[in-house]
Formats: C-alpha cells, sequence, structure tokens
C-alpha cells in the first residue's frame, strides 16, 4: 500500500524568504501523480501544484516550485518569496495512474507560520 | 461559478443523535469524494462516487456510515448512532472526471462536534 509521509509538523519563514516542506512517499508503482494542497483556515483546500511521475521536470506555478526525486521518492515543495497569505496547512497527495483507480493518500500535513 | 457546497458549515449533537451532511457538487461534475479529517491527520478517504458506477465505500469506517448521490448530482453522508470519535472535519469534493488530471474541486467542509 502506497503511504505518504509529512515530517514537519510545523514551520515558519519570514515574509520574503524561501521555506521548503517536505514529503516522502511510498510506493510499488511506477506511474503516480504527487500533488500539494493548501488549507487556509477557511478549511478550503486548494491545489498549489501537481507533478506527474512521468515527467522529469520539476513542475513550477509562480512562487511555488517542486523538487522532484523519483529514485529517492521524494517530492518538496518550495515557497518562493513567503507572503502573509501563504500561511495555511500544506498536505502533500499521492494518486495511483492506473486506470480504474481514484483514491488519493494525503500526507499529515505541515502548518505554515509566516512571520511578518 | 459557484463551488462545491457544503452544509452545515458547523453541527453540534449529543452522542448517539443521527447526522446528516450535504455536499452539492459542481454543475456537471461526475466524480464526488467524502474525506474525514480529524484534529491533527490528513485527510481518510471515506467514499467514492463516479456517475451512475456503483460507489466504493471501502473507506467509510462502519456500517454506521452511509452515503449517496441523488441523480449524480447531490450526495449526503449520513452517520447513525454517532459517536464521540465521530468528530472531525468532513470535506467533499468534486472533479470533471475520474482522471488525476482532473483537478479536485472542495468545499469549505462540516466541522461536526459529538458532545
Amino acid at each position: 500500500a502506497q503511504t505518504v509521509t509529512q515530517s514537519q509538523p510545523e514551520m515558519s519563514v519570514q515574509e520574503a524568504e524561501t521555506v521548503t516542506l517536505s514529503c516522502t512517499y511510498d510506493t510499488s508503482e511506477s506511474d503516480y501523480y504527487l500533488f500539494w494542497y493548501k488549507q487556509p483556515p477557511s478549511r478550503q483546500m486548494i491545489l498549489v501544484i501537481r507533478q506527474e511521475a512521468y515527467k522529469q521536470q520539476n513542475a513550477t506555478e509562480n512562487r511555488f516550485s517542486v523538487n522532484f526525486q523519483k529514485a529517492a521518492k521524494s517530492f518538496s515543495l518550495k515557497i518562493s518569496d513567503s507572503q502573509l497569505g501563504d500561511a495555511a496547512m500544506y498536505f502533500c497527495a499521492y494518486r495511483s495512474a492506473g486506470s480504474g483507480t481514484y483514491k488519493y493518500i494525503f500526507g499529515t500535513g505541515t502548518r505554515l507560520k509566516v512571520l511578518a | 461559478g459557484a463551488g462545491v457546497s457544503q452544509s452545515p458549515s458547523n453541527k453540534v449533537t449529543e452522542k448517539g443523535k443521527d447526522v446528516e451532511l450535504r455536499c452539492d457538487p459542481i454543475s456537471g461534475h461526475t466524480a464526488l469524494y467524502w474525506y474525514r479529517q480529524s484534529l491533527g491527520q490528513g485527510l481518510e478517504f471515506l467514499i467514492y462516487f463516479q456517475g451512475n458506477s456503483a460507489p466504493d465505500k471501502s473507506g467509510l469506517p462502519s456500517d454506521r456510515f452511509s452515503a449517496e448521490r441523488t441523480g449524480g448530482s447531490v450526495s449526503t453522508l449520513t452517520i447513525q448512532r454517532t459517536q464521540q470519535e465521530d468528530s472531525a472535519v468532513y470535506l467533499c469534493a468534486s472533479s470533471w472526471g475520474a482522471g488525476a488530471e482532473q483537478p479536485q474541486h472542495f468545499g469549505d467542509g462540516t466541522r461536526l462536534s459529538i458532545l
């Protein structure tokens, strides 16, 4: 069975600085998707970025980028130029790419605090 | 357009009572998920609906939990004889289809508190 581990329960970053959130996963599959979701205090989960395992190029969305290391089964999220609005819980998630599969497996989350 | 709508936003009830949580997905979305988020935990998959196919109920924690989706749209999650360990935020998400390339859109969740 697949597992997702986020070993940092909480992180802090100074406004305008860069922070990296860690995520590792375990799977025997070769084709899958990885995601980072943001959950602000409003509770609504928002997709931040998605990575397809067969793509070697790391995904980037504006100030958010990932470092995807397939062999190491590592998928970290880098937030550049941190803003107060980035403060939230961040969840890493895995989903198999196989047909007929649809379950997402989530990590336990990292709470990010942004200091003014 | 309207996003995923969940009601009620908050629900407080006494142990042993039944509760019903509602999810209105985005119009046209065929896939619908229910998750449970306990304090300090990630999202735990509960149930998945896709179009007219039989739902995947493999994540439901006990037979006190059930869910239905009427007309391929609105879904209700019912918890019978609630227990204190049922206290959590229940999140609903929908997507255009079952593929991972279709992003999940989440509602704001229902915070359920069992006294």
